[in-house]
């Protein structure tokens, strides 16, 4: 089967703490991207990148960081700079090129205590 | 002129009625406008998309209508079913792969 995994589904941490976030494609996609969603916000980009070993800011990246060392993996680390990292958090990958729907996965839901 | 306004925020609808959405945008170099759909608990997943050089696009009880020079497109359900609840996103990109996306339509489809 084709798709985008997540791990974990949830996922609670301590204040102060910095946490990581799994993302795995099996799509060959190039392009993967990190979304954060709060109720009423909507989708709002972290970090995406369209290529191995480069990555950009997205409209919200403070307090997060990524790598992409392997094209399957696009994993997010949300540090303890994060100010309210609560949410939901979306892994989604698709082709290059322009207008390509973009796959999503299940989603992590971190809650810090 | 990046953002992507969506209405309503909330919809209720009854079984068999017609639910709308709708979306506006200001940047004219956008060309690709998708709409994605969510159930609880899940990610986003393509419903339907439209590109700016047709006016309306069907697919099952799902249409996109698109108004190039109101700079608004729609999402039209028809014979709305329960199994249609669920939250909608419209959203718009021009080629860079990132996407724009609208901050949601809750939608319930009342039995």
């Amino acid at each position: 089967d084709g798709g985008i995994t997540q791990s974990p589904k949830y996922l609670f941490r301590k204040e102060g703490q910095n946490v990581t976030l799994s993302c795995e494609q099996n799509l060959n996609h190039d392009a993967m991207y990190w979304y954060r969603q709060d109720p009423g916000q909507g989708l709002r980009l972290i970090y995406y990148s369209q290529i191995v070993n480069d990555f950009q800011k997205g409209d919200i990246a403070e307090g997060y960081s990524v790598s992409r060392e392997k094209k399957e993996s696009f994993p997010l680390t949300v540090t303890s700079a994060q100010k309210n990292p609560t949410a939901f958090y979306l892994c989604a990958s698709s082709k290059t090129g322009g207008n390509n729907e973009q796959f999503f996965g299940p989603g992590t839901r971190l809650t810090v205590l | 002129q990046q953002q992507v306004k969506q209405s309503p925020q909330s919809l209720i609808v009854q079984k068999g009625g017609i639910s709308i959405i709708n979306c506006a945008y200001e940047n004219t170099a956008f060309d690709y406008f998708p709409w994605y759909q969510q159930f609880p608990g899940k990610g986003p997943a393509l419903l339907i998309a439209i590109r700016p050089d047709v006016s309306e696009k069907k697919e099952g009880r799902f249409t996109i209508s698109f108004n190039k020079s109101a700079k608004q497109f729609s999402l039209h359900i028809m014979d709305s079913q329960p199994g249609d609840s669920a939250t909608y996103f419209c959203a718009a990109s021009m080629g860079d792969d990132k996407i724009i996306f609208g901050k949601g339509t809750r939608l319930h489809i009342l039995p």
